[in-house]
């Protein structure tokens, strides 16, 4: 079935640095690739997203590509805020079907210094 | 358009009693999932129904969880007896009917403390 592996972090950076949160999944078929974002007290919410390879899912100033020849999706941010400060989940879902790409882990928490 | 409804938002209850809490889901989603999250697992699957039907329980810890959707506008996650390890986040989350490749809809969570 789909997995992902991506770091937990804490990854702590000052503002205006560049960001990049790495993920690789695996999948036995063509699966949707998703970014999430969980503010403090929250629930995640989907942050981007890309269905075919070569796609790049944008929002925010997050950009991330969906690169099938090397099966990842990694997160960039040009010039991060304090604002962004959250936990990022990266998420395959679809290729396998059942339960496959609902399981979200612990997520990458990034922590933004003035 | 109202998002994902959980209720309560916040529980505090002791050792032993029944907690139920509850999930309306966005009007037209087919799918719907209840998650837990700590900080020493993340964020788990507990149980997700499609149209209404429970297709993978295997996320639920043990015989005291037990999930009913009765209809396409309601879920609930009940508890009973409660242990003070179930204190945790717990999400329910929709999606629509995309055939297993969209987005997860997820609501603010209910909080539960087991004392």
């Amino acid at each position: 079935g789909d997995s992902v592996t991506q770091m937990e972090g804490p990854v702590t950076l000052s503002e205006e640095a560049f960001l990049t949160i790495n993920c690789t999944y695996t999948a036995t078929g063509y699966p949707s690739l998703f970014w999430y974002v969980q503010y403090p007290g929250e629930g995640l919410q989907l942050l981007l997203k890309a269905t075919k390879a070569d796609d790049k899912g944008s929002n925010k100033g997050f950009e991330a590509t969906y690169r099938k020849e090397t099966t990842s999706f990694h997160l960039e941010k040009g010039s991060v805020q304090v604002s962004d400060s959250a936990v990022y989940f990266c998420a395959p879902r679809g290729s396998g079907g059942g339960a496959d790409g609902l399981t979200f882990g612990k997520g990458t928490h990034l922590i933004i210094q003035p | 358009d109202a998002g994902v409804i959980q209720s309560p938002r916040h529980e505090v209850t002791e050792m032993g009693q029944e907690v139920t809490l509850r999930c309306k889901p966005i009007s037209g989603h087919n799918s719907l999932f209840w998650y837990r999250q700590t900080m020493m697992r993340g964020l788990e699957l507990l149980i997700y129904f499609n149209n209404n039907v429970p297709i993978d329980d295997s996320g639920m810890p043990e015989d005291r969880f037990s999930a009913k959707m009765p209809n396409a506008s309601f879920s609930t996650l009940k508890i009973q007896p409660s242990e003070p390890r179930d204190s945790a986040v717990y999400f329910c989350a929709s999606s629509a009917p995309t055939g297993g490749y969209g987005e997860l809809f997820f609501g603010e969570g209910s909080r539960l403390t087991v004392l």
